[in-house]
């Protein structure tokens, strides 16, 4: 299989403790991207990587969560102190830029974190 | 303001008709682009069909067709001849500018296709 994947895909964790969440990319992609889904609505941005640089980093995205993309390959989102709140649908897409189809971002499973 | 709005939360749509999910967007950037993902509920986006805002014509993916009103700032996706697989929740979503590779999601609309 090709695709982006995700791991873990469900995580259960008590409030307080730090959880990561690994994505690896299709292999070719350089960009890679960090959302967050809560019940009930889209996607919403949380960060991105060009490479191994990290290009933008949305408000949502506070003190307490990190990312990082060490070799320009596979990334981590950790988040510190988890709190309920936090609690969502962690999606993971990569893309390669081209013409004609916008940058289309190739998704993931997902990473479902729950924050009892 | 919303920059990507889907007014309609939920369809119910008789198998093997067209039906027609509305978007509605709002940017002043001249330059954007506009996608329709697919989220079955194995929870995975698959990207439809994107429209880039110079683009000339509709765009088209087999089934799936992009109807582009610029001047109304719509982008609603047209389904013909809809599948029992086509039940799934739409979102439609916009990156602004060239250089800003974010994409700003909609909230959604839950299709159901009937048999």
């Amino acid at each position: 299989d090709t695709g982006v994947s995700q791991n873990p895909r469900h995580k259960i964790t008590k409030r307080g403790q730090n959880v990561t969440f690994r994505c690896d990319p299709i292999s070719e992609h350089n960009r890679l991207y960090w959302y967050r889904q809560t019940l009930g609505q889209g996607p919403e941005f949380l960060t991105y990587f060009q490479n191994e640089a990290q290009l933008e980093k949305s408000r949502l995205l506070s003190d307490r969560f990190s990312a990082e993309r060490p070799k320009g390959s596979f990334s981590t989102l950790e988040i510190q102190r988890t709190e309920q709140g936090d609690s969502a649908m962690y999606l993971c897409a990569s893309s390669f830029p081209r013409t004609g189809r916008g940058n289309e971002q190739f998704f993931g499973p997902g990473t479902r974190l729950t924050v009892l | 303001a919303q920059k990507i709005t889907q007014t309609q939360p939920g369809m119910f749509v008789q198998e093997k008709e067209a039906v027609t999910l509305d978007c509605t967007y709002d940017t002043s950037d001249p330059s954007y682009g506009l996608f329709w993902y697919k989220q079955p509920s194995s929870g995975e986006m698959i990207f439809l069909i994107y429209q880039g805002s110079y683009d000339q014509q509709n765009a088209t993916e087999g089934r799936y067709s992009l109807n582009f009103q610029k001047a109304r700032k719509s982008a609603n996706l047209v389904i013909s001849a809809s599948q029992l697989g086509d039940s799934a929740m739409y979102f439609c979503a916009m990156r602004e500018g060239p250089g800003d590779d974010k994409i700003i999601f909609g909230k959604g609309t839950r299709l159901h296709i009937l048999p």
